[in-house]
């Protein structure tokens, strides 16, 4: 079946490191974004993609980056930069406007 | 601020009960329209969406939703809710001058009481 795969599920990073979470989609949509999700806060857009080798910023870009080196793939990296990292991230595609979302990723910075 | 605006964070229903959420938007022109369901730790699902024509909107798991121009408003609705219905519930929109990005409201947290 297709649809996007986000892995790990639950990842944990010591403070100061940078951690890079994994978005991989084949369902053969050009357009992928990036997501963080913070309780009562909504979703807020990080990057997104709307074809390989492009991406721009979203709102709250400062501290991540990202790559699309390929159009099943989308990684998110968060680097130090990054003042408080420890979010649920999802991934998502889309087809005209339908979007197809990951299960997420927790990410958790100690 | 042009945003989107879900003014119940908490909502408990008793089983069986209607329900409404409510979602209002401040952009320019109407964008689409969509409300995604989440379950805890879970990626999110469409319910239903509105691009044009009949205001009313039907959804699945028996949710539906009304757009209204002149109150900027897309309120979800259901008749009678289940247990397996709590969840958060989020509107989202897609703004012309925004392309194709969604844009979140804050979501509202369903609670349903037997």
């Amino acid at each position: 079946d297709g649809g996007i795969t986000q892995s790990p599920k639950y990842l944990f990073r010591k403070e100061g490191q940078n951690v890079t979470l994994s978005c991989e989609q084949n369902l053969n949509h050009d357009a992928m974004y990036w997501y963080r999700q913070d309780p009562g806060q909504g979703l807020r857009l990080i990057y997104y993609s709307q074809i390989v080798n492009d991406f721009q910023k979203g709102d709250i870009a400062e501290g991540y980056s990202v790559s699309r080196e390929k159009k099943e793939s989308f990684p998110l990296t968060v680097t130090s930069a990054q003042k408080n990292p420890t979010a649920f991230y999802l991934c998502a595609s889309r087809r005209d406007y339908g979007y197809t979302f990951g299960s997420g990723t927790r990410l958790t910075v100690v | 601020a042009q945003s989107v605006t879900q003014p119940d964070i908490h909502i408990t229903v008793s089983e069986g009960a209607s329900l409404e959420l409510r979602c209002n938007y401040s952009y320019g022109a109407t964008p689409y329209l969509f409300w995604y369901v989440q379950s805890p730790g879970q990626g999110l699902q469409l319910l239903l969406k509105y691009f044009s024509g009949d205001t009313l909107v039907q959804g699945i798991k028996g949710f539906e939703a009304e757009f209204k121009r002149s109150q900027s408003s897309f309120n979800l609705r259901k008749p009678s809710v289940h247990w397996s219905d709590a969840a958060e519930y989020f509107c989202a929109v897609t703004p012309m001058e925004y392309g194709n990005k969604l844009v979140f409201g804050a979501g509202t947290i369903l609670r349903v009481k037997s």
